[in-house]
């Protein structure tokens, strides 16, 4: 157990609706990261925030949005659904932004959009 | 930009067999290294990681060496188990261009140990 939690573990959806995904980090990191796994694109980075705050932002599409909350849980939105968003969805922790730091992931959120 | 490359799976091996998953990278500036896994049904745990150059990063009878004159990371494990298959994926945080030690992983490899 990573200490890192995510809710719910399965969606399922219709193309054009919206979702929310929730990630608790682990006790004290204030660094939160989403990823993206799908058979096509594999592992793909999507945004990070650090103690409330937006510090990066990989290939995120637009339809998506991201933010953390002062109790540092942060939340991924997905709007405009489409079939090829089907994806696990994790995030990750760690207690800052470091070079020696290590990233926990969370047991993710498989995402189906039918 | 930054990228990771590691070989294509499946790998099937015997039971204590001798592993080598090649991983090789380009980075614009100084990286660190990881290998994660990913055991069926679950999220990715650290496996190991190394963070300078020459550094060997070792874990449950894992070892991966961080050569920076190959650019390469491989991760090797003397005598493999059939608990050890799951998918294991190299990546890299580089963060010169923007500040974020975020994580560029390569495809994965798939290792089946077969009894």
């Amino acid at each position: 157990d990573s200490g890192v939690t995510q809710t719910p573990k399965h969606l399922i959806t219709a193309t054009g609706q919206r979702v929310t995904l929730r990630c608790s980090p682990r006790s004290g990191d204030l660094s939160v990261y989403w990823y993206q796994q799908s058979l096509d694109q594999g592992l793909q980075f999507l945004i990070q925030y650090y103690n409330g705050e937006e510090r990066a932002k990989g290939n995120i599409l637009e339809r998506f949005s991201a933010q953390q909350f002062p109790d540092l849980h942060s939340e991924l939105n997905l709007s405009s659904l489409e079939l090829g968003d089907s994806a696990l969805y994790f995030c990750a922790s760690s207690v800052g932004s470091g070079r020696e730091e290590t990233q926990y992931f969370g047991p993710g959120t498989r995402l189906l959009v039918l | 930009g930054d990228s990771v490359t590691q070989m294509e799976g499946p790998v099937t091996l015997s039971e204590e067999a001798f592993l080598t998953i090649n991983c090789t990278y380009t980075a614009t500036g100084y990286p660190s290294l990881f290998w994660y896994v990913q055991y069926p049904g679950e999220g990715l745990q650290l496996l190991l990681k190394a963070t300078k150059a020459d550094d060997k990063g070792s874990n449950k009878g894992f070892e991966a060496t961080y050569r920076k004159e190959t650019t390469s990371f491989h991760l090797e494990k003397g005598s493999v188990q059939v608990s050890d298959s799951a998918v294991y994926f190299c990546a890299l945080s580089d963060p010169l261009m923007d500040s974020s030690y975020k994580l560029i992983f390569g495809s994965g490899t798939r290792l089946l140990v077969r009894p």
